[in-house]
């Protein structure tokens, strides 16, 4: 079967460091998404691991394992703007479609 | 930048009535997807389109929808007799290779509401 868990909601501050876990469990794996989604709007994509290990882009990081079936996206200097849902998706190698998780929904207050 | 674009971006219909969404992927994108997301809840995966025919579908995508790639630009899906159920957010996407670092983008979505 296909799962991929994700926690629902997460509160942050201006300024601060969040760390936002995803787990997997899929017949297939081919890389895995990190995308940022604001109500209403399509997901964006923000980052991308396929081999095990920490991929930095600015601000946001991701990271894989695949032997756990773990990633987590890391959002340092958190804005009012990084207020948003930020979904997981893990590619299946058999056909190239994505597999989301349910999303966390990341609050940053003031 | 290059971007994927939907038409409409909110449609109203009617139990039962025949629907079209319009997508204009990337211009050198041969890879094409259709998605949709409930209120709520998680972005599901429709069908998957490349060289003019389906390459993959969901248990979700049963006769009632269809797509099609009727020219150079557009892609479009149908549901051909619409259900309650059917309210979502639909979001097409594409990508010019499968696999490797390319990410699928995502237009802006329809949000089609079923009354």
């Amino acid at each position: 079967g296909q799962n991929i868990d994700q926690p629902t909601e997460m509160t942050a501050t201006e300024g601060a460091i969040v760390q936002i876990n995803c787990t997997y469990q899929t017949s297939g794996f081919n890389g895995l998404f990190w995308y940022q989604q604001h109500a209403g709007e399509a997901p964006t994509f923000l980052s991308y691991n396929v081999l095990d290990g920490l991929e930095e882009k600015g601000r946001f990081s991701s990271f894989l394992s695949r032997s756990k079936g773990y990633s987590y996206l890391l959002l340092k200097e958190l804005q009012m703007k990084d207020s948003a849902s930020y979904l997981c998706a893990v590619r299946d190698s058999d056909t190239d479609k994505l597999i989301f998780g349910t999303g966390t929904r990341l609050q940053v207050f003031p | 930048e290059p971007e994927v674009t939907q038409t409409p971006s909110h449609q109203v219909t009617q139990m039962g009535q025949e629907v079209i969404l319009r997508c204009v992927p990337i211009s050198n994108h041969l890879y094409f997807y259709w998605y949709r997301q409930i209120l709520g809840q998680k972005v599901e995966f429709l069908v998957s389109f490349y060289n003019n025919e389906i390459s993959e579908k969901s248990e979700i995508f049963d006769d009632q929808f269809s797509v099609e790639r009727p020219d150079g630009s557009n892609f479009t899906l149908k549901i051909r007799s619409t259900k309650l159920e059917d309210s979502a957010m639909y979001f097409c996407a594409s990508s010019p290779r499968q696999g490797g670092q390319e990410t699928q983008y995502f237009g802006p979505g329809t949000r089609l509401l079923v009354l």
